[in-house]
């Protein structure tokens, strides 16, 4: 089963406005990461927020953490027609050796 | 350097035959794990290998079996192929810890008819 939930399913918006994506879980963690996948291939590694951060920053890319509410939320500030793409949330549980996979938000950027 | 490769990238099967599917990890990464995404899905874990040894199993029927080989190279197997087996799997390479530092390969397009 999934751990995590992304919402919303779909965005679709304009080139240069800015995206926001949700994530939503159910257990402790160590950390929470974020990935991106193009057309149904291979997973990118965007960014890593651990437990004890509440924010983090890499490139244009804005992550926040909290930890209470058990939820996360990815940024995308200042999108581009290359930013088209599924982007999932992925939970390390403490004490498990796997990752747990939202349900994605695929995001449509338009020109 | 070379990324994680997975081969083959498509697949075409008919129910109840079985399919081998192969990962290489990044060069010096000593942890493999495999994923299965279905179609509209988040992946969900199937197996993690460290040093050749079983350190995780997700939900999989015994019809999913995998191991690793002293050059840390992993295959992935399923016998008796259901429809539902038709995802894209994807294996995910690490130095050592499988939830921090995963590097993933383009993925097998598993197709059963």
């Amino acid at each position: 089963s999934q751990q995590g939930e992304e919402d919303p399913q779909a965005l679709s918006i304009q080139e240069g406005e800015n995206a926001t994506m949700n994530c939503s879980y159910k257990t402790s963690i160590n950390n929470l990461q974020w990935y991106r996948q193009n057309s149904g291939r291979g997973l990118v590694h965007l960014i890593l927020i651990r437990s004890n951060e509440r924010e983090k920053h890499s490139g244009r890319l804005r992550v926040t953490l909290d930890t209470s509410k058990k939820s996360s939320s990815l940024l995308i500030t200042a999108s581009r027609a290359a930013d088209t793409a599924s982007y999932f949330c992925a939970t390390d549980r403490q004490g498990a050796n796997n990752l747990f996979f939202g349900t994605g938000t695929r995001l449509t950027v338009i020109p | 350097d070379a990324g994680v490769t997975q081969s083959p990238t498509h697949l075409i099967k008919t129910r109840g035959q079985h399919v081998t599917l192969r990962c290489s990890p990044i060069s010096g990464h000593k942890s493999v794990s495999w994923y299965q995404q279905v179609l509209g899905q988040g992946p969900q874990f199937i197996f993690q290998y460290y040093e050749k040894e079983e350190r995780g199993r997700g939900n999989f029927p015994d019809r999913f079996s995998a191991r690793q080989f002293p050059n840390y190279s992993s295959e992935l197997n399923v016998n008796a192929l259901l429809l539902g087996d038709s995802a894209l799997y994807l294996c995910a390479s690490s130095l050592r810890n499988p939830n921090t530092e995963a590097f993933f390969g383009q993925g097998t397009r598993l197709t059963v008819v």
